[in-house]
């Protein structure tokens, strides 16, 4: 079984820290994601990595960065946390589009992010 | 951008009977993959149902259905003798085969079971 493991699945943070979500996957997925879930608004993607060391933006990016230094990790960093960033965040893992299209994401359990 | 559209934030039913959760999608793709994800309360998401384009058949998974009408862009899924165990939040996705490595998400329904 796929298995995609978030660091934390609580976190509280201050005003202005820098925070770190990790993510790990154990399949050799090429892509991982990092989704932000908001009541009402569903999943909404903030970047995703395609490859090692390559990111690309996804709809909601202001605030966040991403690392990718090896293909099993993914991080979301908020490079100084604000409390409109108080959400659910969600990691996802998947393979490239082609052979494997019919494969679906699979999703970390969560990390609940609370910035007081 | 491809749009899924869940039009139905909440819905419930009697446990035992059938709902069905509607979904939307908006492309101009020939091309590409549906999915139903469940969420339950303070749990993963997981896969419920998927169903490729090119099939006409219907997918099905024990008491999990879809409908699937292609040239009205309309995925749904039926639920069945609902269980308690059902109660979660509902995401309808859509993945392009051959093109962009993003799955579109709707903004889900959220089902209530009741006992």
């Amino acid at each position: 079984d796929v298995k995609v493991t978030q660091s934390s699945r609580y976190l509280v943070k201050r005003t202005g820290e820098k925070v770190f979500l990790e993510c790990v996957q154990d399949m050799d997925h090429e892509n991982m994601f990092w989704y932000r879930q908001d009541p009402g608004l569903g999943l909404r993607l903030i970047y995703f990595s395609y490859d090692v060391k390559m990111k690309e933006k996804g709809d909601i990016p202001e605030g966040y960065s991403v690392s990718r230094e090896k293909k099993e990790r993914f991080s979301l960093i908020l490079e100084s946390a604000s409390t409109n960033q108080t959400s659910m965040y969600l990691c996802a893992s998947s393979f490239v589009p082609g052979r494997y299209s019919n494969q679906p994401q699979h999703f970390g359990d969560g990390t609940r992010l609370s910035i007081l | 951008a491809q749009t899924v559209t869940q039009s139905q934030p909440e819905m419930s039913v009697q446990e035992a009977e059938t709902v069905t959760l509607s979904c939307t999608y908006d492309t101009s793709e020939s091309d590409y993959y549906l999915f139903w994800y469940k969420q339950p309360p303070s749990r993963q998401m997981i896969l419920v149902i998927r169903q490729e384009a090119y099939k006409q058949q219907n997918a099905t998974e024990n008491r999990f259905s879809v409908n699937f009408q292609k040239a009205a862009k309309s995925f749904s899924l039926k639920i069945s003798d609902s269980q308690l165990g059902d109660a979660a939040m509902y995401f309808c996705a859509y993945r392009s085969t051959n093109t962009g490595n993003q799955f579109y998400f709707g903004t889900g329904t959220s089902l209530t079971v009741i006992p």
